[in-house]
């Protein structure tokens, strides 16, 4: 199978403070990991695409600095939500591929995240 | 820029056909169409795909038209566990991307 965890599922933090997401590939390698976000009752939005070994490419309209996305190895990619505020509480989801051609995306399970 | 058009909900009764249509009229020829669904506060879990082939797996069907312009996804028997929304994808050109658009919310009822 393709096999991605997210973790954490779900995380509360304080205004201002930063959090960091993690998605991981279990079973195969990914050089590329997907970064959407998702508001109640909205579609998924592609943030950014990741990339093992270089800098992330951000869809227009998503800040960079504030979402630093790092692919330090063939199997991790994290999201960190810099200083966050109650604007950014929203569902995040990430994505690799096996092999699109044959397995498609495996999405994994998303964070919510609450910023109070 | 989603590149597909599907309609905003569906009703089936249970352990009829679910037929979701979706129009990809600007697919290009090496462009997959993917079908995923989504469960409330779940991530996105797979379906099917295909490039210009009929194509089944254990799940659903996936019926691609001849020009490619549009496809339909059958679920064969519907359960009330089908009940998700259901976006039909076509990847961005060369890129890996999945621009999803907004999906048909399917209604399984007793």
């Amino acid at each position: 199978g393709a096999v991605v965890s997210q973790h954490p599922s779900r995380v509360i933090c304080k205004s201002g403070t930063s959090v960091k997401i993690e998605c991981r590939s279990l079973d195969f390698q990914a050089t590329t990991m997907f970064w959407y976000r998702q508001f109640p009752k909205q579609s998924l939005m592609l943030m950014a695409t990741s990339n093992e070994g270089s800098k992330a490419t951000y869809e227009q309209g998503v800040e960079k600095d504030k979402f630093l996305i790092n692919h330090a190895s063939l199997t991790l990619s994290t999201l960190t939500v810099t200083s966050a505020h109650p604007e950014d509480s929203s569902f995040y989801i990430c994505s690799a591929s096996r092999d699109r051609t044959y397995y498609g995306y495996t999405f994994g399970s998303g964070t919510r995240l609450t910023v109070v | 820029d989603a590149k597909t058009t599907q309609p905003t909900s569906m009703d089936c009764a249970e352990g009829r056909a679910a037929n979701l249509p979706c129009n990809h009229s600007t697919i290009s020829g090496n462009e997959y169409v993917y079908w995923y669904r989504q469960i409330h506060s779940q991530g996105p879990q797979y379906i099917i795909h295909g490039l210009k082939n009929n194509e089944t797996n254990e799940m659903a069907s996936l019926i691609i038209t001849e020009d490619r312009k549009s496809s339909t996804l059958i679920l064969p028997h519907a359960t009330l566990r089908d009940t998700a929304v259901y976006y039909c994808i076509v990847s961005v050109g060369n890129t890996d991307k999945l621009i999803f658009g907004t999906g048909t919310r399917l209604q399984v009822f007793p």
